[in-house]
This record gives structure tokens, C-alpha cells and sequence, in this order.
């Protein structure tokens, strides 16, 4: 699976939109970008996947860009419950593989 | 739908005893069960893949004597922790591969403190 690199932290104001950048540059063609986030002591939750396409669910929008080198998660009304970790996650869609987790970026909504 | 669920969600108990974990898939069959293990302000580490009916997957470094897995049903897993030490102490993660695709739920972990 292609490595994945996010900062370290953010902080948002609760209302506004939260932007997750996530940087992909080794991503091959059959690898999908997943975002998972694991809130303080839960396990990790399911967030989006796509492949090239933007995508939204009910949750959040995933940005890809052109090269699909890059993508950003956004949160578009951020609050004080969506403060987690935030990991993206590069792999091969249909894998019956582990995830393999990086550093993820710690968001932190503030009122 | 997608439920995943871990029994007990934290657990003391004193070193040298050994602990026992359930992750179980609520309503959908996994054949395929991952354990993770987190540190204090660390990411998830991979410990074994579990496959029901058949012996699980150890990651590098990870003792098979020490963490036995068992993975009976398409629903169950259970981890044990033998002969735990404080350096055990940790948040202990499953996973469940629903069966016929690549979609993972996970459990809400459970936290062991080994004294």
C-alpha cells in the first residue's frame, strides 16, 4: 500500500469547515484513498473511500486531485464531536488485507 | 448493520494472569478477523490476522505463545493474553472483514491494564 503523509494537527472552529490534506504522490492506478478517524478510546470509524471522483456521504467529502497524488477530506460544518484522529489510508479496493495505519493528523474542533 | 462488538471493554488484572478478549461481528459473518494493538499516543500496530478455521497470522515480533487467537465461528474471535506484564498494558482493537468483500468494521476496543 502506498504511504501517506498528513500533518501532525489542526485545529477548526465549530461550524466551519474542517479541511484534511492528506499527500499520496507514490498512489498506483488500482489504489483507492480511505479515511478513517478514531475518536479518544473508541476504535477506528469509517469515514469515505474513492478512487479518482470526488465523493460525499452524509458525513463528509473527499477531494481527489487530477494526479490523485493529493486529497482532502472536508468536514463542512465541523463540531466539537468530530475532534479525532484522522487517518487516510491508500490501498488496493477489494483487498481482503489489514489496514495499515499512519501517524493521522489530530483535528481538534475548539468552540 | 456492520456491528462490531469487544468483551470486556477494560480489564485490570495482575501480572502473571492471563486475559481473554471477544470481538464479535453482530450481524454479518467474518472469515477474516484482524487484532490491533495501540500504545498511548501511537497509531494501530497489526498484531495478527485471524481466519476462521484455521491458525491465525502473527506480524514480526509479535509471541504466538503469548497472544493466542482463536477465530471458532464466523462471528468470533477471542485474543488471550497470557501471562500478562505491564508491558502488555495497551488498547487492544479488532476488525471484521465482512465476508464476500473488502469492507472492515471495528470493535470499540477494550483497555487492558496489567498491574
Amino acid at each position: 500500500d502506498a504511504k501517506t503523509t498528513q500533518p501532525t494537527s489542526m485545529d477548526c472552529a465549530e461550524g466551519r469547515a474542517a479541511n484534511l490534506p492528506c499527500n499520496h504522490s507514490t498512489i498506483s492506478g488500482n489504489e483507492y484513498v480511505y479515511w478513517y478517524r478514531q475518536i479518544h478510546s473508541q476504535g477506528p470509524q469509517y469515514i469515505i473511500h474513492g478512487l479518482k471522483n470526488n465523493e460525499t456521504n452524509e458525513m463528509a467529502s473527499l477531494i481527489i486531485t487530477e494526479d490523485r497524488k493529493s486529497s482532502t477530506l472536508i468536514l463542512p460544518h465541523a463540531t466539537l464531536r468530530d475532534t479525532a484522529v484522522y487517518y487516510c489510508i491508500v490501498r488496493v479496493s477489494g483487498s481482503a488485507r489489514q489496514l495499515t495505519f499512519g501517524s493521522g493528523t489530530q483535528l481538534t474542533v475548539l468552540p | 448493520g456492520a456491528v462490531v462488538s469487544q468483551h470486556p471493554s477494560r480489564v485490570i488484572c495482575k501480572s502473571g494472569t492471563s486475559v481473554k478478549i471477544e470481538c464479535r461481528s453482530l450481524d454479518f459473518q467474518a472469515t477474516t478477523m484482524f487484532w490491533y494493538r495501540q500504545f498511548p499516543k501511537q497509531s494501530l500496530m497489526l498484531m495478527a490476522t485471524s481466519n476462521e478455521g484455521s491458525k491465525a497470522t502473527y506480524e514480526q515480533g509479535v509471541e504466538k505463545d503469548k497472544f493466542l487467537i482463536n477465530h471458532a465461528s464466523l462471528t468470533l474471535s477471542t485474543l488471550t493474553v497470557t501471562s500478562a506484564h505491564p508491558e502488555d498494558s495497551s488498547f487492544y482493537i479488532c476488525s471484521a472483514l465482512l465476508a464476500g468483500s473488502n469492507e472492515q468494521f471495528f470493535g470499540p476496543g477494550t483497555r487492558l491494564t496489567v498491574l
